[in-house]
């Protein structure tokens, strides 16, 4: 299965600024996901990132919120922006792995105050 | 009615126990079905996926009934380590996947 990296681990940030987060795959993917995952909850889809073409946002997520870049097979950022402190969750970028479900990034543990 | 829905838990069992956990989805058009662990402060991983005739792996085995659009997953002789948070997940396609809420499992001495 793919190996992704992402970064930044954890972060703490002041309400009103922005956050991106990047994640880099070991193979071309042609779709890569991002979630976020608030405390005690389980995983939510904010969007699928599309190499060449605009994010596809799910219900309750916007672009101005969460942009996201995908300039090539490998690689997509998710940015935070305008922070507040529900914003504070995790956020992690996931790619399909064929038939063997999702392989998904480290995380990153976003703390707005 | 949430799309996948776990035994809310927590499961609390000593070393060597047998311990199930079960998940219901209601989109009749899912495929796929997993079961993904995930460790505190960690990101989730596969742990197996669920097959219409069922499939063993190890101590693991799961199970989906999809005339009751129900999945299973059993645990035995339980080890320190199996403790986590078991994630119910289930496709329809590749890109919508639904996630559970989550069990957590603590397996004591």
């Amino acid at each position: 299965s793919a190996v992704i990296s992402q970064k930044p681990s954890r972060d703490i940030c002041q309400r009103g600024t922005s956050l991106t987060i990047q994640c880099q795959v070991d193979s071309q993917v042609t779709m890569m996901f991002w979630y976020r995952q608030q405390p005690g909850q389980s995983l939510t889809l904010i969007a699928t990132a599309n190499q060449g073409s605009e994010a596809t946002y799910e219900s309750g997520f916007v672009i101005d919120k969460f942009p996201i870049s995908r300039p090539n097979l490998t690689f997509s950022t998710l940015t935070v922006s305008n922070m507040s402190p529900e914003d504070s969750s995790i956020y992690l970028c996931s790619v399909a792995s064929n038939s063997y479900g999702y392989t998904f990034g480290s995380g990153t543990r976003l703390t707005v105050v | 009615r949430k799309e996948v829905e776990q035994d809310p838990g927590p499961f609390n069992v000593p070393e060597g126990a047998t311990v199930a956990f079960n998940c219901t989805y209601s989109n009749s058009a899912s495929q796929s079905f997993f079961w993904y662990r995930q460790d505190c402060r960690k990101e989730p991983k596969l742990l197996m996926s669920v097959y219409s005739s069922g499939n063993e792996d190890g101590r693991f085995t799961a199970q989906l009934n999809r005339a009751s659009q129900y999945i299973s997953l059993l645990i035995r002789d339980s080890k320190l380590s199996d403790s986590a948070t078991y994630l119910c997940v289930v496709s329809s396609t590749t890109n919508d996947m639904r996630f559970g809420a989550g069990t957590r499992l603590t397996v004591k001495p």
